[in-house]
């Protein structure tokens, strides 16, 4: 069974759309929990840690629910700039191990 | 200063070449990582250094050498490589402590063996 599991996508979606990605986590150990930006040919580029209480930065929202053991990411009023491949990770602290998702590709369409 | 650094950016190598990828980060942060990332994969963990001693080898060829000289500094040493190793090799650092451990990566040497 691998640590995250993650929907590949592709999400296809109109500018100005909502759109959200989740992704479920295996070890009950898990610490910390990240979503990760990736453009083409580019390193992952942090985008937002995931908090218990759930978080806001502007036009995106990350919530964390460890009964379930789920992250999800929501993305609102998408922009065209939106277009990457949002990668879910998860640390385990013990041998600072961080798991990742396979990444879910999104294209935002004019 | 979130900054993690990375030579050479691009690098072509043929089977019997040795060369060496380096990484650097001055946020003083005690783990640092190599990944390799094929094209539509995220990535793959390779080594794992926490306070300079190496706590993670995800069973890589030999071929593959870490070392870490320093705090600051990481080193992938390679030689004989195949061409199946052609790849983006991503370094990465984190705090390496408890709470919110978050890791940052440099932009990457992409690689090709030929």
């Amino acid at each position: 069974r691998k640590e995250v599991e993650q929907d590949p996508g592709p999400f296809n979606v109109p500018e100005g759309a909502t759109v959200a990605f989740n992704c479920t986590y295996s070890n009950s150990a898990s610490q910390s929990f990240f979503w990760y930006r990736q453009d083409c040919r580019k390193e992952p580029k942090l985008l937002m840690s995931v908090y218990s209480s759930g978080n806001e930065d502007g036009r995106f929202t990350a919530q964390l629910n460890r009964a379930s053991q789920y992250i999800s990411l929501l993305i609102r009023d998408s922009k065209l700039s939106d277009s990457a491949t949002y990668l879910c990770v998860v640390n385990i602290i013990t041998g600072n191990q961080f798991y990742f998702g396979t990444g879910t590709s999104l294209t935002v369409i004019p | 200063d979130t900054e993690v650094t990375q030579t050479p950016k691009h690098l072509v190598m043929g089977m019997t070449n040795k060369k060496s990828l380096k990484c650097e980060q001055h946020m003083g942060h005690r783990a640092m990582y190599w990944y390799k990332q094929k094209a539509k994969k995220p990535p793959e963990l390779m080594f794992v250094y926490s306070y300079e001693k190496l706590s993670i080898n995800e069973s890589v060829p030999s071929r593959f050498s870490p070392e870490c000289p320093n705090s600051s500094l990481l080193n992938l040493h390679l030689h004989a490589l195949q061409p199946e190793d052609s790849a983006l090799y991503l370094c990465a650092s984190s705090e390496g402590l408890a709470g919110v451990n978050e890791q940052y990566f440099g932009p990457g040497t992409r690689l090709t063996v030929t």
